[in-house]
């Protein structure tokens, strides 16, 4: 089945800076990688995702880019802000019959130093 | 639009008592699952279901059991529970799993 591995597991970056988070996954057939954004109490949120016929998307502060053949996407957040703090996590699906899971990496904690 | 919604929000069980955690969602979604939250453990797939009437094992579904009692709702059920099983329990639903999941508030349960 399918895994999915998220570096680093915490990440402290000075406010301002640019934010990187990777992930790898193990099935050459997922096809939908979404990035979730989980706050303090909270159920996690999509920020943004991308299909496996894209190679990067951005949506202002925030970017994802896909390597298809290397089977890994990564996170870029740029000018990052106190709010950006939170837990991150990388996910990976596709749908193929019943074959509807997502599965999640372990999630990065981000920590934005004033 | 209440979206995806659980119950309880917290709860204390004794070893070996059981409990249903319910969960409900009003999007009309086909896909619903249900992940456990450990400290370093990331979301862990417990059980899934594609569409009403079917359900599937995810990555930890020993001690588990799930039912799609309708499209709107999909139970998580614990026969007998084990202190291994304290953990924050969400809910989720998606159109298909190649679509933006909601996820609920989720639910804190302690087995002491």
């Amino acid at each position: 089945g399918e895994n999915v591995e998220q570096h680093p597991s915490t990440l402290s970056v000075q406010e301002g800076d640019s934010a990187v988070i990777k992930c790898t996954y193990s099935d050459s057939a997922s096809n939908y990688f979404p990035w979730y954004k989980q706050e303090l109490g909270k159920g996690p949120q999509l920020i943004i995702d991308i299909r496996s016929n894209v190679g990067e998307k951005k949506d202002q502060r925030i970017a994802v880019t896909l390597n298809k053949t290397a089977k890994h996407f990564s996170l870029h957040i740029t000018e990052t802000q106190p709010e950006d703090s939170a837990v991150y996590f990388c996910a990976a699906s596709k749908r193929v019959n019943r074959d509807d899971k997502i599965i999640f990496g372990k999630g990065t904690r981000l920590h934005i130093l004033p | 639009n209440a979206g995806v919604t659980q119950t309880p929000k917290f709860q204390v069980l004794k070893t070996g008592q059981s409990m249903t955690l319910q969960c409900a969602q009003d999007m009309n979604h086909n896909s619903m699952y249900w992940y456990r939250q450990d400290p370093g453990m990331g979301l862990r797939l417990i059980y899934y279901s594609a569409s009403e009437g079917t359900t599937d094992k995810g990555e930890v579904p020993n001690g588990y059991n799930v039912s799609r009692l309708n499209k709107r709702e999909f139970s998580l059920r614990l026969e007998s529970a084990a202190p291994s099983q304290t953990s924050v329990y969400f809910c989720a639903s998606s159109e298909q799993s190649v679509t933006e999941a909601f996820f609920g508030q989720g639910t804190r349960l302690t087995v002491v």
